[in-house]
């Protein structure tokens, strides 16, 4: 069982590139997340998505897009990188049945931005 | 998150010493989770709360929801060096599970746990 998985784990762009972090689960969730998370602020939520084709925006959603065409990917695009976005990304997914409703985390992009 | 606030912010302890992190709201928290990164993987999910003064445990890790569901606390007994890590606390506190809102969390700011053997 892979759970959920995230590509690449390490990445090297440049100012002003696209780039794309993947993010894939085979629990058939519901709910995905992207969060950053940055010495100084912790966990920031990106972008979240309560379904396939619904998306909305987190606490720090700009300069970044998602989509999501199928349940089980969420992936997360830097449309022109910047400096400020070098972190540590991070893909979660939960089953949003209702209630509190876990949270399951991949093992995390580092992204650095030259 | 200024929202969710954790003390401490790091920790060194002696192998086999207790400790405690804390996790503090100024809004009710309808529901906590916590977490433990180890450094440069993932999250794990270590327990979740709900209810007011509810009490979890899980071999040496017990954590425990305030009755007015503003605070919880993490407790290891007899640390070990396995236990070492970041520690995170994760919080609806702005949605509410029955608002249908799905569970958009908060976390606070993390514990650096170290054991030193």
């Amino acid at each position: 069982d892979a759970g959920i998985t995230q590509s690449p784990r390490y990445k090297i762009t440049e100012t002003g590139r696209q780039v794309t972090l993947m993010c894939h689960q085979t629990w058939s969730h519901s709910y995905m997340f992207w969060y950053r998370q940055d010495l100084g602020h912790g966990l920031r939520l990106i972008y979240y998505s309560a379904a396939a084709d619904i998306t909305d925006k987190g606490e720090v959603p700009d300069g970044y897009v998602v989509s999501r065409s199928k349940t089980e990917n969420f992936p997360l695009t830097l449309e022109s990188a910047t400096r400020s976005q070098t972190s540590v990304y991070f893909c979660a997914s939960s089953s949003g049945q209702g209630g509190p409703d876990t949270q399951y985390f991949g093992p995390g992009t580092r992204l650095t931005v030259l | 998150s200024q929202e969710l606030e954790q003390s401490p912010q790091s920790l060194i302890v002696q192998e086999g010493k207790n400790l405690t992190i804390n996790c503090t709201s100024s809004k009710t928290l309808y529901g906590l989770y916590w977490y433990k990164q180890k450094y440069g993987e993932g999250l794990i999910f270590l327990m979740m709360l709900q209810k007011g003064g509810e009490e979890k445990s899980h071999e040496k890790i017990t954590a425990k929801l305030d009755e007015k569901k503003q605070q919880s606390s993490l407790h290891i007994t007899a640390s070990q060096p396995s236990h070492a890590g970041i520690y995170l606390c994760g919080a609806d506190i702005v949605w509410g599970f029955d608002k249908g809102a799905g569970n958009m969390l908060t976390f606070g700011g993390g514990t650096r746990l170290m054991v030193k053997p």
